[in-house]
This record gives C-alpha cells, structure tokens and sequence, in this order.
C-alpha cells in the first residue's frame, strides 16, 4: 500500500546544530508540503513542493530549508536548531488533478525537542 | 486572508450524545474547498471529508454529517450518539489558493473528549 514515512519520529538536539527531518511518500504524489504543530496554532505551513526542484516558503518559514530532487522526498533542514523551534512536524502530500484541491494525506509526525 | 475559526477549544460530552462541532471560515476565493481532520491521542491526522463550494448539500457517513452553509460561511462537524473512541482533535481547513497551486490553512482545532 501506498504510504507516506517520516524520519526519525522522535528526535533531540541542542540549540545551533543541523538537523534534517525526513520524509518519504509512494503514493507519486507531485504535491508536499511540511506543517508545523503547536499548542494553540494548529499546523501552520513551513515550505511546500509541487514537483522535482520546486520549492515554495509558507507561513513560517524563517529558520528552515527543503528540496526537492526527486518525487518522493521532501527533507525539512533546519539550519541552526533553536528552541522556538521545539515543536511536532508533519508532513504531507496530495495528487494534483487540474486545479482540484484534492485532500492532503499525512504522515504521522516528527517530534522534534531543542535544548 | 484565508482564515478558518474553531470557536470551540474544548468539548466534553458523555457518550451517545450528540455534538456539532463549530467552523467558521473568511475567504475571497470563489472556489474553495473546506476539509476536516481527526487527531486522535496517537497523534496521526485522518481526512474525514473534504467539499467544495459549489456543493452545499449536506454530507452523512454512519454517525458523522457535515452542515455546509455558504451564506453563514460555515461548514460544521456533527457526531450522533458519540463514542469514546470519537476522542480527538478535529480541525476545519480551508484550501488557499497559491502561485503554483494551493496549501490547507488549518483552524486551531477542538478537542472532543466522550466519557463513558
């Protein structure tokens, strides 16, 4: 069955490092997108890809990078890791069929903690 | 702006009652499309339904139905004779349209909790 993964699902790191949050579909969707959740806000809208070497910013996108070199990933970097930054990361992606606001499919989340 | 009100942060009713769950939406697009999400406890977000706006007859799947009302801009959630395992978080979200495409623009979602 079609799915889509995300790596790791827990993680812990310290205030300045790198870190790069995985996501990986099969279900050859062109459109991802990375949500962000937090108490209170509901997902708010990091980046978003709707195909191979298009990236578009979201909402809040200050402090995070992705790209986009093939169908099925969509990595999440953030750059220099900051405690604002402490938060559950989802990711998703939907088929684009004309202009049809198909529904997003999720995967089950990252919790990302910064120390 | 696009924005979507889930004026209720917290419910909590006793099972087999029933519950509409609020969504308010703001949008200038004149197509659109409104979703609702479930959280359950485990954290993974279900798609329950999603309707566009040129469709305003109500929805019914088992025990869930969907109220979409343009003239009020709302799209509300009722679940008849609830359940415990109804306990979640559900969220309205409304299409966004964007340069290349579109993105969800979530409510800040409500917490059902059913008690035996």
């Amino acid at each position: 069955d079609a799915e889509i993964t995300q790596s790791p699902r827990h993680k812990i790191t310290e205030t300045g490092r790198q870190v790069t949050l995985a996501c990986h579909q099969t279900w050859n969707h062109n459109n991802m997108f990375w949500y962000r959740q937090d108490l209170g806000h509901g997902l708010r809208l990091i980046h978003y890809s709707y195909g191979v070497q298009d990236t578009n910013k979201g909402e809040v996108s200050d402090g995070y990078s992705v790209s986009r070199s093939n169908t099925e990933d969509l990595p999440l970097t953030l750059e220099s890791a900051a405690s604002s930054q402490t938060s559950v990361y989802f990711c998703a992606s939907s088929e684009s069929v004309g202009f049809s606001y198909n529904e997003q499919f999720f995967g089950p989340g990252t919790r990302l903690t910064v120390l | 702006a696009q924005k979507v009100t889930q004026a209720q942060t917290e419910i909590s009713v006793v099972e087999k009652e029933d519950v509409t769950l609020d969504c308010v939406y703001e949008t200038r697009d004149t197509t659109y499309y409104l979703f609702w999400y479930k959280q359950p406890p485990s954290g993974e977000l279900v798609f329950l339904i999603r309707r566009n706006s040129f469709d305003e007859q109500n929805e019914i799947s088992g025990r869930y139905s969907w109220n979409f009302q343009k003239s009020t801009s709302s799209f509300n959630f009722t679940i008849t004779a609830s359940q415990v395992v109804d306990s979640a978080v559900y969220f309205c979200a409304l299409s966004e349209a964007l340069d290349s495409g579109y993105a969800l623009n979530f409510g800040k979602g409500t917490s059902l909790l059913v008690t035996p």
